[in-house]
C-alpha cells in the first residue's frame, strides 16, 4: 500500500502562475518530503518537513504540514516551464509494509505523483 | 561532490536471465536503498543496506538481492528475471548518524523481454 497519495494526478498551468499540489498519508509520520522528478530520471530532494514544523520555504516552494489532517501541500510560486515535472511526495514507509526491519534509517513510501506542465 | 551514481544506465536483458545494478552513494553516506519504479507510478522500496547488511526490506521476492561492500557502494541482484521486473531501479544514500534527506541517484531503465 502507498502511504501517500497526491493530488491532483496531473495539473496544467500557464507560465507565471502558481502551482499547488497536495499530498495526504495515513499514519503519523516523523517528517514528509517531496521530491522532483523530470522525464522519468533520478529524482531530486525539495524539501524535508519535520512534523513538529507547519510551514516551510526554499526559493519559489513553500511546503505546509497539517499533522491533524495527515496532508502536506507544496506550493511552486511564479512557474517556469522548467518546472514541468512529476512531483512526488515520501513519508516512511509504514512497518506493515515491510517484509521486516532490522534498524537503520526508515525507507521511504511515495505515492504516485502530480505531474504538473507549464505551459509557455 | 559527485552525488549518487548508477550503472549502468540504460539495461535490456531476457526472461529468465539474472542482472546486476551498481550504485555508489553520497560522499559521507554510509546507507543506501533500492526502489523500482514502474511507468506511470511511484517508487516502491526494495530494502536497504547498512554496515554491509540488509537493514530493511519491503515486500519483494528472494529474487531480489543485494550486497553492500566497505566503500558503501551497493549492488541489486535480480534473478530469473520476468517481463514485470521491467522498470527504472532507483538507488537512494543517506547519512544515518545525521538522519539526511535521502538522494536519489539518475537510475537504471531495466527492460525485459
Amino acid at each position: 500500500s502507498q502511504q501517500g497519495e497526491e493530488d491532483p494526478q496531473a495539473l496544467s498551468i500557464q507560465e507565471g502562475e502558481n502551482a499547488t499540489m497536495n499530498c495526504s498519508y495515513k499514519t503519523s509520520i516523523n517528517n514528509l518530503q517531496w521530491y522532483r522528478q523530470n522525464s522519468g530520471r533520478g529524482l531530486v530532494h525539495l524539501i524535508l518537513i519535520r512534523s513538529n514544523e507547519r510551514e516551510k520555504h526554499s526559493g519559489r516552494l513553500r511546503v505546509t504540514l497539517d499533522t491533524s489532517k495527515k496532508s502536506s501541500s507544496l506550493l511552486i510560486t511564479a512557474s517556469r516551464a522548467a518546472d514541468t515535472a512529476s512531483y512526488f511526495c515520501a513519508t516512511d514507509i509504514e512497518p506493515s509494509d515491510l517484509f521486516y526491519s532490522g534498524g537503520g534509517a526508515d525507507g521511504l513510501t511515495f505515492g504516485k505523483g502530480t505531474h504538473l506542465i507549464i505551459q509557455p | 561532490d559527485a552525488g549518487v551514481t548508477q550503472s549502468p544506465t540504460h539495461l535490456i536483458k531476457t526472461r529468465g536471465q539474472q542482472v546486476t545494478l551498481r550504485c555508489s552513494p553520497k560522499s559521507g553516506h554510509d546507507t543506501v536503498s533500492w526502489y523500482q519504479q514502474a511507468l506511470g507510478q511511484g517508487p516502491q522500496f526494495i530494502f536497504q543496506y547498512y554496515e554491509e547488511e540488509e537493514r530493511q526490506r519491503g515486500n519483494f521476492p528472494d529474487r531480489f538481492s543485494g550486497h553492500q561492500f566497505p566503500n558503501y557502494s551497493s549492488e541489486l541482484n535480480v534473478n530469473a528475471l520476468l517481463l514485470g521486473d521491467s522498470a527504472l531501479y532507483l538507488c537512494a544514500s543517506t547519512d544515518l548518524t545525521r538522519n539526511t534527506e535521502a538522494f536519489f541517484g539518475q537510475g537504471t531503465r531495466l527492460t525485459v523481454v
